[in-house]
């Protein structure tokens, strides 16, 4: 079945330094992606999303690009800020066995962000 | 955008009683509604997935008889937790559209 696998946390950065959490996929479907945010909590954000192969989806500050051959949707931000310390959570959204549309998530990368 | 009111944020209940738990879609027409569980420091697994005016439709070893769901109109749906024990204190998540809008979540922690 579809799944998602992220790299495991915590991930400890300075302020201003490059993030990168990696996520990858599986899916049989051509799924669309998601990066969600979750500060302490709270209920999960949208932070951004890709509907097909090579698009780039972006949101304060925040990247990442739909790579299918690669079956990725890695996150990335050039500086982070103190602010942005969460959990982040790798989703797909795909059709169900039952023809529905399931999202699956990955299990999370808590990010601390040092000042 | 839409906004999803999930009440109450946190509870705190004792071993036996049973807690509701209310989402409401505020400015989306709800027809149906995403219920998640999120364990300390795990994902988020999807409990069920309840239908304006029908039944839930509950996902693999999750109770029907112990999470009660009721989706009587657009805008509201309830997760009653039954005979609540410690092993059911987890973080309880609403959606009415699992791509775009969640709610802030409940806490519930069982003594």
């Amino acid at each position: 079945g579809d799944s998602v696998t992220q790299m495991e946390g915590p991930v400890t950065l300075s302020e201003e330094a490059f993030l990168t959490i990696n996520c990858t996929y599986t899916a049989t479907g051509y799924p669309s992606l998601f990066w969600y945010v979750q500060y302490p909590g709270e209920g999960l954000q949208l932070l951004l999303k890709a509907t097909k192969a090579d698009d780039k989806g972006s949101n304060k500050g925040f990247e990442a690009t739909y790579r299918k051959e690669t079956t990725s949707f890695h996150l990335e931000k050039g500086s982070v800020q103190v602010s942005d310390s969460a959990v982040y959570f790798c989703a797909l959204s795909d059709q169900g066995g039952t023809g529905g549309f399931k999202t699956i998530f990955g299990a999370g990368t808590r990010l601390f962000v040092k000042a | 955008g839409a906004v999803v009111s999930q009440h109450p944020s946190w509870v705190i209940c004792k071993s036996g009683t049973s807690v509701k738990i209310e989402c409401r879609s505020l400015d989306f027409q709800a027809t149906t509604m995403f219920w998640y569980r999120q364990f300390p420091k795990q994902s988020l697994m999807l409990m069920a997935t309840s239908n304006e005016g029908s039944k839930a439709t509950y996902e693999q070893g999750v109770e029907k008889d112990k999470f009660l769901i009721n989706h009587a109109s657009l805008t509201l749906s309830t997760l009653t937790v039954t005979s609540a024990h410690p092993e059911d204190s987890s973080f309880y998540i609403c959606s009415p559209k699992q791509d775009a809008f969640f709610g802030q979540g409940t806490r519930l922690t069982v003594v």
